[in-house]
């Protein structure tokens, strides 16, 4: 299985909705990492998990809260958003952090109204 | 100046055509990664290479590491291999990643 998923594949929130983007892989990786890309640009690093301990946060506004509960499981806990955050968020794993090919998932839609 | 650059930005060519998307880079790297977006989203790693040359089906991928260049070749083109191509460094535990090309082949 060298499958990444995402869910849910859209999300439409408020300002003040709580919800959770879910990220899971199969591969034995030990990295996994939240990025975020705007329409047009690369992918922005956001998190970085490796061996489940947060090892990279790239200054993420706190309304962003990622959690890695065990080696195959990431998710992104979003909190009074705002409508600049719309974006496809992308989960992806690595075998190593930093230095192996990633695998990437499909994507969450994410639009804040 | 960005430490990965890619060019073109944009790429139109006809189907058949010999494509070739340019990455360099500013950086010391410990691999140079090519990656394939199609409209909608996921992204697909096509590359991992630290030297030399790499083949997969259609699509070569070279690297000079003396000249921090990168190319990314695609024989025989065809419509769907239409969708942004990104060049993306590891250096220091990270991504760095290019803006990408924009490549359409029209049939």
């Amino acid at each position: 299985d060298t499958e990444v998923t995402q869910t849910p594949k859209h999300l439409v929130m408020g300002m003040t909705n709580k919800k959770s983007l879910k990220c899971e892989q199969h591969m034995g990786h030990r990295a996994m990492y939240w990025y975020k890309q705007k329409a047009k640009k690369p992918p922005e690093l956001m998190f970085v998990y490796s061996y489940e301990k947060l090892s990279i946060n790239e200054s993420v506004p706190s309304r962003f809260s990622p959690e890695c509960p065990n080696s195959s499981l990431l998710n992104l806990h979003l909190h009074a958003l705002q409508p600049e955050d719309s974006a496809l968020y992308l989960c992806a794993s690595s075998l190593v952090a930093g230095i192996d090919e990633q695998y990437f998932g499909p994507g969450t839609r994410l639009t804040v109204t | 100046k960005n430490e990965v650059e890619q060019s073109p930005q944009n790429l139109t060519a006809q189907e058949g055509e010999f494509i070739t998307i340019n990455c360099s880079y500013s950086v010391g790297i410990s691999a140079l990664h090519w990656l394939q977006q199609h409209p909608g989203g996921g992204i697909v790693s096509l590359f991992m290479l630290s030297s030399g040359k790499k083949k997969h089906g259609r699509l070569i991928a070279t690297i000079n590491i003396q000249e921090k260049h990168s190319s990314l070749h695609i024989t025989a083109s065809h419509p769907r291999d239409s969708a942004v191509y990104i060049c993306a460094v590891s250096s220091n535990y990270q991504l760095i990643w290019g803006a990408g090309t924009k490549l359409i082949i029209k049939p």
